[in-house]
């Protein structure tokens, strides 16, 4: 069974850093383009980043670049996003998504974890 | 780059048919058979209800179905029971700057 893990969400100020942890199981995870997209309160999904297989390749949403970086052990089946000067308009639940492949679909998520949240307050 | 454009609610009566649109430009919705549409029901993670435009992943019902026109896709569900409502995101491959683009929602209501 697939199951994604979220884990590293909480209370951080305006400017602070955190990171978050995407523990993967039941699938060959070092075969899979891995993703984080984001939900604000209320809000609809947000793409935010991703990475391909090996961990040579990623991208970022305008909103985040410069601010986020998303990486990879394949040894541990883990996925992270490392977040730094945090704004108040970055609080919502970070979702790690497993993008599709041939069967399940390019450019769509086919599993999703559970989501973790993140709220930037003073 | 914006957001999809989905209408914010949609609503019918169990057994009845709803089809919720989800409008973009030639660089997504239009330009790629990249399209997706996923379900949400409260405090829950979203789930992939339909892929490449019409492609329904193992386990969704076949009530479910999904299309696209120019710069416009669709998705239908047939035979709308209790448990379909729920909030409903399309998304379309952007190109490789902007990756991914969801739609803003739609909740789908069953009277």
């Amino acid at each position: 069974e697939v199951q994604l893990v979220e884990s590293g969400g909480g209370l951080v100020q305006p400017g602070g850093s955190l990171r978050l942890s995407c523990a993967a199981s039941g699938f060959p995870f070092s075969s899979y383009w891995m993703h984080w997209v984001r939900q604000a309160p209320g809000k609809g999904l947000v793409w935010v980043s991703r990475i391909n297989s090996d961990g040579s390749s990623t991208s970022y949403a305008d909103s985040v670049k410069g601010r986020f970086t998303i990486s990879r052990d394949n040894a541990k089946n883990t996925q992270y996003l490392q977040m730094n000067s945090l704004r108040a308009e970055d609080t919502a639940v970070y979702y790690c998504a497993r993008e599709g492949d041939f069967w399940s679909g390019y450019y769509s998520f086919d599993y999703w974890g559970q989501g973790t949240l993140v709220t930037v307050s003073s | 780059q914006s957001a999809l454009t989905q209408p914010p609610s949609a609503s019918g009566s169990p057994g009845q048919s709803v089809t919720i649109s989800c409008t973009g430009t030639s660089s997504d919705v239009g330009g790629y058979n990249y399209v997706s549409w996923y379900q949400q029901h409260p405090g829950k993670a979203p789930k992939l209800m339909i892929y490449e435009v019409s492609k329904r992943p193992s386990g969704v019902p076949d009530r479910f179905s999904g299309s696209k026109s120019g710069n416009t896709a669709s998705l239908t569900v047939s035979g709308l029971q209790a448990e379909d409502e729920a909030d409903y995101y399309c998304s379309s491959f952007a190109g490789s700057n902007n990756f991914v683009l969801f739609g803003g929602g739609t909740k789908l209501t069953v009277l």
